[in-house]
Formats: C-alpha cells, structure tokens, sequence
C-alpha cells in the first residue's frame, strides 16, 4: 500500500518569506515516482514536477525548490521569496513505476498575504 | 495546444437523478483518468483508460458509476441515482504513455457537483 502524508494542512506567510512544504510518503515499491501539483481557487491542478526515486538530485526552478530525500522517504518543496499568487493548495503525490494511479496527499493550503 | 477540458464546470441535482460529465483530453494522450475529490482531500483514483479499453477501477467506483471512452479521445463518467455522498469534485486526467515509461498526468479543470 502506498500512503502520502502532508501533516501541514495550513501555512500563513507574508508576502516574500521563504516557505518549505513537506511531503513524506511510504511505499514498498523499490522504484516510483513523486509529483508536487498546485491548486488555486480555480479547481484545476497544475503539474509542477515530477521525481523518480533513482534521482536524488534536488532540483531549483525559478523561485521553486525540491528537496528529495530517500533516506527519510521525503520529498520537500520550499518557494523562496514568496509571492501572493502562490497562494493556493499544493498538493504531493506518489505513484509506483509500471502503475498508472497517484496516490494524493491531503495537501497544504498556502496563504501568502501582502 | 489546449489543456484537458470538461464538462459542466459545475452541476446541481437532486438525489436520485443520473447525472453525466463529459472529459476531452489532450489531442495525443493515450491515456484517460478519473479522479474525486471531497472539501479538504487529495483526489482519489476512480478509473482509467488506456485507448478506449478501461484498464482499472476503483473499489470507490460503485456498481452506480460507469464510465465510458467509446472512440478512445473523449470520456463520460455517469452517477446513476446519485446520492449526497457523492458531491464532490470530478477530476479528469490525461497523459502519454509510451511503453511503461512513468507518464505525467495533467488535470482539466474539474467538474463540481452539488446533490441536494
């Protein structure tokens, strides 16, 4: 069974603050995949990145950091110097190579106010 | 290149009636997803399609819930007599899948649906 846990359900930062959300999942596949997808007020979730579990290299896009660590089954996202359209719910997933479905966590809403 | 699109962005029934959305993917995704989604959840997987054959379910998908991909590009998913319990958000994914590469799936908009 695969399990995908987001234990923060809420964060409130202020406008260019730095913010970490964190992703640990459990698997007993040897080889998956993890996904981070964004959802603003609009429904519709938006593909962010997506990590195989041979790469550990954490990666930087733009404002947008990924922090894979297979050692603690976490894959961690932090947004540097946030912004007030960052603001949505983000949301971790999990899926085993060879397998089709994500399992979702709960995911983080993430408030940033001016 | 357009995104997934579905269909109604947004329905309101009555319990008991049958209700039907409808899922465009992108053009050359060979693969189709269902997915629900209820206040303050991750979505949760219902059922796929590789082409038009439909390759998994769900034990979330009840014997009320039928989903079709006749021509292997657009998809319906139907709620017969539905129920409160199944207001919730309607998801539809699609992706490309060569071989068994792990593909991206890439989401429309959902459809929201209210059941009084």
């Amino acid at each position: 069974a695969q399990k995908v846990t987001q234990a923060q359900t809420e964060i409130s930062v202020v406008e260019k603050e730095d913010v970490t959300l964190d992703c640990v999942y459990e698997t007993r596949d040897t080889t998956y995949y993890l996904f981070w997808y964004k959802q603003p007020p609009s429904g519709e979730l938006v593909f962010l990145i997506r990590r195989n579990s041979f790469d550990e290299q954490n990666e930087i896009s733009g404002r947008y950091s990924w922090n894979f660590q297979k050692s603690t089954s976490s894959f961690n996202f932090t947004i540097t110097a946030s912004q007030v359209v960052d603001s949505a719910v983000y949301f971790c997933a999990l899926s085993a190579t060879g397998y089709s479905t994500l399992t979702f966590g709960k995911g983080t809403m993430l408030l940033v106010s001016p | 290149d357009t995104g997934v699109s579905q269909d109604p962005r947004h329905k309101i029934t009555k319990r008991g009636q049958n209700v039907t959305f409808r899922c465009d993917p992108i053009s050359e995704h060979n693969r189709l997803y269902w997915y629900r989604q209820t206040l303050g959840q991750g979505p949760e997987f219902l059922t796929y399609f590789q082409n038009e054959a439909q390759l998994e379910k769900s034990r979330l998908l009840s014997d009320r819930f039928s989903a079709e991909r006749p021509k292997g590009s657009f998809s319906t998913l139907e709620i017969q007599r539905t129920e409160q319990g199944d207001s919730a958000m309607y998801l539809c994914a699609s992706s490309l899948a060569p071989g068994l590469s792990q593909e991206t799936q890439y989401f429309g908009p959902g459809t929201r649906l209210l059941v009084l």
